[in-house]
């Protein structure tokens, strides 16, 4: 069936060190979504991405859409302690247009 | 405040009992979703509702039921019938269905079965 799959599952940085999480997708998407989750809360939408080879920024925050449509990208540059969290990606499911979501990836900033 | 709310924040149920989780906005969306999240795991769709007396089976129904006879609400009842219940609920809505659409998400229901 129709996946989403985003590497690394977790990331241990040093706090100013750079983060940087993929997804890639089994099929051509329309569109992705990304999303922060705060450990013990919801997820909360970041950004979407529409274009061929589009490339969007968030102040530390560098999102990237693959020229095919099948991967994305984001990177997170000097990383901070309010950085921490679980970064998801997510993208139409073929069947029924709604959202088909990465695993996620883990940002530890070690002590 | 506009925003959607979960209650209660923890359940815990004894096994072969039903439950239901509450879901509530005021964001005047058309569009709410039922997610189950699972540690290390991304979110898994159970059921989503287009507009008030509509709603379709996600990758995961089996053993959940649903109603939609409120614009603003999307109660989640979990049966017996679901094999492994105790995990992370989250209800989302948005302006409108489809993949295009930001969703805004309540805090979640943590459900624990004995």
């Amino acid at each position: 069936g129709q996946q989403v799959m985003q590497i690394p599952q977790y990331q241990h940085v040093q706090e100013g060190e750079d983060f940087t999480t993929y997804c890639n997708s089994s099929t051509t998407l329309s569109n992705i979504q990304w999303y922060k989750q705060r450990p013990g809360g919801h997820p909360v939408f970041l950004i979407q991405l529409v274009k061929s080879g589009e490339v969007k920024k968030q102040k530390r925050l560098t999102f990237q859409f693959g020229e095919a449509k099948k991967n994305s990208s984001l990177h997170i540059t000097a990383t901070q302690t309010t950085d921490v969290g679980t970064y998801f990606c997510a993208g139409p499911e073929d069947s029924n247009y709604q959202l088909i979501w990465g695993a996620g990836t883990k940002l530890i900033i070690k002590p | 405040d506009g925003g959607i709310t979960q209650s209660p924040k923890y359940l815990f149920r004894k096994e072969g009992q039903n439950v239901t989780l509450s879901c509530e906005q005021n964001l005047n969306h058309d569009a709410m979703y039922w997610y189950r999240q699972d540690p290390g795991q991304g979110l898994r769709l159970i059921y989503y509702s287009q507009i008030v007396n509509d709603f379709q089976k996600g990758d995961i129904a089996e053993g959940y039921s649903v109603s939609r006879e409120k614009k603003e609400s999307f109660p989640l009842t979990v049966t017996s019938a679901q094999k492994n219940p105790t995990a992370f609920y989250l209800c989302a809505s948005s302006i409108e269905s489809g993949a295009y659409n930001e969703q805004f998400f309540g805090p979640g229901t943590r459900l624990t079965v004995l």
